[in-house]
C-alpha cells in the first residue's frame, strides 16, 4: 500500500537558518504530493503541492520538488522565522487512493530568535 | 463559505459512553473523510466517503461508525468509547474532479476518554 516517511524530529533552528525536512514515499500509480502545516492549537492548512514528476510547489518561501526517480518530496526554506514554528506533514493522495490522503508522522519545527 | 466545520471542539467521555462527532462542509465536495491524530503517528484514516450513501473503511476503523445521508454532512459515531480513542479528530473534504486530491480540513475535535 501507499506510505510516506518523514525525517525524525523534532527540529530546532535559529532564526534565518536553512531548513530541510526530508520526505520519501511509496505509491502505485501517479499520486499528488502535499505538505500541510499545523500551527499550535489549529487544524491543518495546505502549504504547497505538486501533482506530477518534476513539479515544484512553493508558498511563503517554502519549496518542494516532486522527484519520481528518488520518490522524494523534501521541504526546504532558505531562511526560517519564529513564526514558522509548527508541525509539518508530508502526504500523498490520488494515484489509486482518491478521496483520502496518506500522511507521514509529522515533524515538529521550533525556531528560536 | 464556512468551509469544513466540526463540533464539538472539546469533549470528555467516560469509558463505555457513546457520542457523535459532527462534520459539515458547504463547498459541495463529493469526498469526505475522518482522521485521527496521535503523537508521533501523523494522521490516520478512520473512514471515508466518495459520495452520499457510500462509505468505506480506512486504516483504523474499529470502534467507529459513519454514514453519509447528504453531501454536506459526515458524522462519526463512537459506539462505546475506550481510552485508546483519546485523540484529536479531523474531518476533511475534497472535490472529485479537478482537485488533484487536495483536502480541506476542519479545526478538529479534541476527545478525551477517561
Amino acid at each position: 500500500g501507499d506510505s510516506v516517511t518523514q525525517m525524525e524530529g523534532p527540529v530546532t533552528l535559529s532564526e534565518e537558518a536553512f531548513l530541510t525536512i526530508n520526505c520519501t514515499y511509496t505509491a502505485t500509480g501517479y499520486p499528488s504530493l502535499f505538505w500541510y502545516v499545523q500551527y499550535p492549537g489549529e487544524g491543518l492548512q495546505l502549504l504547497l503541492k505538486a501533482t506530477k514528476a518534476d513539479d515544484k510547489g512553493s508558498n511563503k518561501g517554502f519549496e518542494a520538488t516532486y522527484r519520481k526517480e528518488t520518490t522524494s518530496f523534501h521541504l526546504e526554506k532558505g531562511s526560517v522565522q519564529v513564526s514558522d514554528s509548527a508541525v509539518y506533514f508530508c502526504a500523498l493522495g490520488g494515484g489509486t487512493s482518491y478521496g483520502k490522503l496518506t500522511f507521514g508522522q509529522g515533524t515538529i519545527l521550533t525556531v528560536h530568535p | 463559505n464556512a468551509g469544513v466545520t466540526q463540533t464539538p471542539k472539546f469533549q470528555v467521555l467516560k469509558t463505555g459512553q457513546s457520542m457523535t462527532l459532527q462534520c459539515a462542509q458547504d463547498m459541495n465536495h463529493e469526498y469526505m473523510s475522518w482522521y485521527r491524530q496521535d503523537p508521533g503517528m501523523g494522521l490516520r484514516l478512520i473512514h471515508y466517503s466518495v459520495g452520499a450513501g457510500i462509505t468505506d473503511q480506512g486504516e483504523v476503523p474499529n470502534g467507529y461508525n459513519v454514514s453519509r445521508s447528504t453531501t454536506e454532512d459526515f458524522p462519526l459515531r463512537l459506539l462505546s468509547a475506550a481510552p485508546s480513542q483519546t485523540s484529536v479528530y479531523f474531518c476533511a473534504s475534497s472535490r472529485r474532479v479537478g482537485s488533484n486530491n487536495e483536502q480541506f480540513f476542519g479545526p478538529g475535535t479534541r476527545l478525551t476518554v477517561l
